[in-house]
């Protein structure tokens, strides 16, 4: 079965501090694609990134930047110089062939606090 | 270009009833997929619908049931609801792609209490 783990509950940092939220996940499966998520108070979760398992090359996308790691099966994603806005409930997200690509499987999600 | 969007907001039933939620897709999208979000965890698949059928269902009992429409829109249905129903129930649209995945995209879900 697919699993996606996310280890830490809740991170607090102080504005313009980055923030490096880890994703580990499990699958049998060898092309699968992996997601991060963001979930503010108002409930809507609103897609971040995007990354399939081809592709290892990290990237940057503004203040957003990921490593992803097949090797450690591991995902992470790292938000550069907090803002308060960021403060929201952030999932990673795995889906593959096992699942006929359909079901996303999520993590419990890191909670994550910028304060000013 | 809307998203995703979903009826009603709250809703609020007691225990043996029925409820019925509903979803439009964001446009040129045809694959609507359904999670259940209880407090402090991640989304759980309910079922996903393309071409007006049930393409694939998580765990979750036969109370479950869903529907997809000619323009892409779908219901979910939960019949003798339970405590345990009460939840943040998700709507996400995504375009087929056959042999890989497609992003999923959620609206802002309907919060579901039952008393």
């Amino acid at each position: 079965a697919q699993k996606v783990t996310q280890a830490q509950t809740e991170i607090s940092v102080v504005e313009k501090e980055d923030v490096t939220l880890d994703c580990v996940y499990e699958t049998r499966d060898t092309t699968y694609y992996l997601f991060w998520y963001k979930q503010p108070p108002s409930g809507e979760l609103v897609f971040l990134i995007r990354r399939n398992s081809f592709d290892e090359q990290n990237e940057i996308s503004g203040r957003y930047s990921w490593n992803f790691q097949k090797s450690t099966s591991s995902f992470n994603f790292t938000i550069t110089a907090s803002q308060v806005v960021d403060s929201a409930v952030y999932f990673c997200a795995l889906s593959g062939p096992t699942d006929s690509w359909g079901k996303f499987q999520f993590g419990a999600g890191t909670q994550v606090v910028v304060t000013p | 270009d809307a998203g995703v969007t979903q009826s009603p907001t709250h809703l609020i039933k007691t225990r043996g009833q029925q409820v019925t939620l509903r979803c439009s897709p964001k446009s040129g999208h045809d694959t609507v997929s359904w999670y259940q979000q209880a407090l402090g965890q991640g989304p759980q698949f309910i079922f996903q619908y393309y071409e007006e059928e049930e393409r694939q269902r998580g765990n979750f009992p036969d109370r479950f049931s869903g529907h997809q429409f000619p323009n892409y829109s779908s219901e979910l249905n939960v019949n003798a609801l339970l405590l345990g129903d009460s939840a943040l129930y998700l709507c996400a649209s995504s375009l087929n792609r056959g042999d890989y995945t497609d992003t999923q995209y959620f609206g802002p879900g309907t919060r579901l209490t039952v008393l």
